[in-house]
C-alpha cells in the first residue's frame, strides 16, 4: 500500500527567504507524484505534479520539486518566498495503474513579514 | 475553476440524524471522491465512484454511504450523525488514471 510523510507540520519562513517542504513516500510500485496547495477557506488547487521524464518538475509562481527514486522523496522549493504563499500545502501520491490519491497530513506554511 | 459544486457548504446537525452531502460536476468526469479533511491527518478517502453506480470504500468508510445514479452527481449519506463525524468534508473528480484531481469548495460539517 502507498503512503506518504510529510515530517514538517509548520514551517515558518521570513519573506523572501527560501523554503524547502519535505514529502517522501512508501510504494512497491511506480507512482505518480503531487503537491496540492489549499489556500485559508477553500479547498485544494494542484501545484505540480510529477508523472515521467524530466525529475524536475516546476510551477508557474516559482516552486519546484524533484522526484528522488532512491531516496522515495519529492520535497518542494522556492528560491524566495511571497506573503501570498501562506498557505497548507499536501503531497500526494498514486501508484501506477491505481487512481486513487493518498494524500499527506500537509505542512502549513507561514510567512513572516 | 472546474465545474464542481458542493452542497451544502456549512451545516450543523444534532448527533443521531441523517446528513446527505451532495456533489454535482458539469465536467462529465468518470471518477469522484469523497474524502474528509481533519487536523493532523490531511485528507482521508471516504469513499470513490468510477462510473454510475459503481462506487467503492475508502480508508474511512464506516458509518457513511455513497450513491452516483447519475455520472454528474456523487451523495455522501451519513447514516447516523456522530460527532466524530465533525469535519470538513471535500469531493473530488478526476478524468482517468493518475490525472490532476479537482476539488470542489468543501462543506463544514457540525456535529452537536
Amino acid at each position: 500500500a502507498q503512503s506518504v510523510t510529510q515530517l514538517d507540520s509548520q514551517v515558518p519562513v521570513f519573506e523572501e527567504a527560501p523554503v524547502e517542504l519535505r514529502c517522501n513516500y512508501s510504494s512497491s510500485v511506480s507512482v505518480y507524484l503531487f503537491w496540492y496547495v489549499q489556500y485559508p477557506n477553500q479547498g485544494l488547487q494542484l501545484l505540480l505534479k510529477y508523472l515521467s521524464g524530466s525529475t524536475l518538475v516546476e510551477s508557474i509562481n516559482g516552486f519546484e520539486a524533484e522526484f528522488n527514486k532512491s531516496q522515495t522523496s519529492f520535497h518542494l522549493r522556492k528560491p524566495s518566498v511571497h506573503i501570498s504563499d501562506t498557505a497548507e500545502y499536501f503531497c500526494a501520491v498514486s501508484d501506477f495503474g491505481n487512481e486513487k490519491l493518498t494524500f499527506g497530513t500537509g505542512t502549513r506554511l507561514t510567512i513572516i513579514p | 475553476d472546474a465545474g464542481i459544486t458542493q452542497s451544502p457548504r456549512h451545516k450543523v446537525t444534532e448527533t443521531g440524524t441523517p446528513v446527505t452531502l451532495r456533489c454535482h460536476q458539469t465536467e462529465n468526469h468518470r471518477y469522484m471522491y469523497w474524502y474528509r479533511q481533519d487536523p493532523g491527518h490531511g485528507l482521508r478517502l471516504i469513499h470513490y465512484s468510477y462510473g454510475v453506480k459503481d462506487t467503492d470504500k475508502g480508508e474511512v468508510s464506516d458509518g457513511y454511504s455513497v450513491s452516483r445514479s447519475k455520472t454528474e452527481d456523487f451523495l455522501l449519506t451519513l447514516e447516523s450523525a456522530t460527532s466524530s463525524q465533525t469535519s470538513v468534508y471535500f469531493c473530488a473528480i478526476q478524468t482517468g488514471k493518475n490525472t490532476e484531481a479537482f476539488f470542489g469548495q468543501g462543506t463544514r460539517l457540525t456535529v452537536v
